[in-house]
């Protein structure tokens, strides 16, 4: 089956960076996906690596090392904003389904 | 555009009662996903459709069960509700053929209290 890892809180305080870790284990890997959610709405999808590497989208990067089964979440120059719950997230063997971590907390403070 | 849409948002049932929850996808959007996501947990994949035919389930008793209507609309039903069934249901749209580097359209979610 598939599982992912990440801790469940983070805390850091405004204009700093913070990164948020994952590892997974899957008998088939497509990708990793990361989504944000705050205070229990929308999952808002933030980005994917399907390739070893750095991906940038504006503040938010995020890292993938296949051989690892490892990646990372970004997160710089902080907002208050961004305080929500970051999920990290792989395809099942079907490729039909995502399977989500259990989340990590982002508390920003000022 | 509108989003993902929902209905009803928040809900509060009695247990061994029946639910139905409804979603409207994405314009556009042919497959729906629908997941339940319990407090301080990751969401849990339930049913994806796609072209009104069943593509996924995940492990989920048969008490729910889920549609897709021609105009690519979806329900969950939701029969014999349990205590644990308590949690946010989210439904998530996504292209024909997209790739998970497109993401999932997460609706905002219907939050069911069994009592």
């Amino acid at each position: 089956g598939q599982s992912l890892e990440q801790p469940s809180e983070v805390t850091a305080v405004e204009g700093a960076i913070v990164q948020i870790n994952c590892t997974y284990q899957t008998s088939g890997f497509y990708g990793l996906s990361w989504y944000q959610q705050h205070d229990g709405g929308a999952p808002t999808f933030l980005s994917y690596n399907a390739l070893d590497g750095l991906e940038e989208t504006g503040r938010f990067s995020s890292f993938l090392s296949r051989s690892d089964s490892y990646g990372y979440l970004l997160l710089q120059e902080l907002q208050m904003k961004d305080s929500a719950s970051y999920f990290c997230a792989v395809r099942d063997l079907a490729g039909t389904a995502l399977i989500f971590g259990k989340g990590t907390t982002l508390s920003v403070s000022s | 555009d509108a989003g993902v849409t929902q209905s009803p948002t928040h809900l509060i049932k009695t247990r061994g009662q029946q639910v139905t929850l409804r979603c409207s996808p994405i314009s556009g959007h042919k497959s729906v996903s629908w997941y339940q996501q319990v407090l301080g947990q990751g969401p849990q994949f339930i049913f994806q459709y796609y072209e009104k035919e069943e593509r996924g389930r995940g492990n989920f008793p048969d008490r729910f069960s889920a549609r897709q209507f021609p105009n690519y609309s979806s329900e969950l039903n939701v029969n014999a509700l349990l205590l644990g069934d308590s949690a946010l249901y989210l439904c998530a749209s996504s292209l024909p053929g997209g790739s998970d580097r497109d993401g999932y359209t997460f609706g905002s979610g219907t939050r069911l209290t069994v009592v």
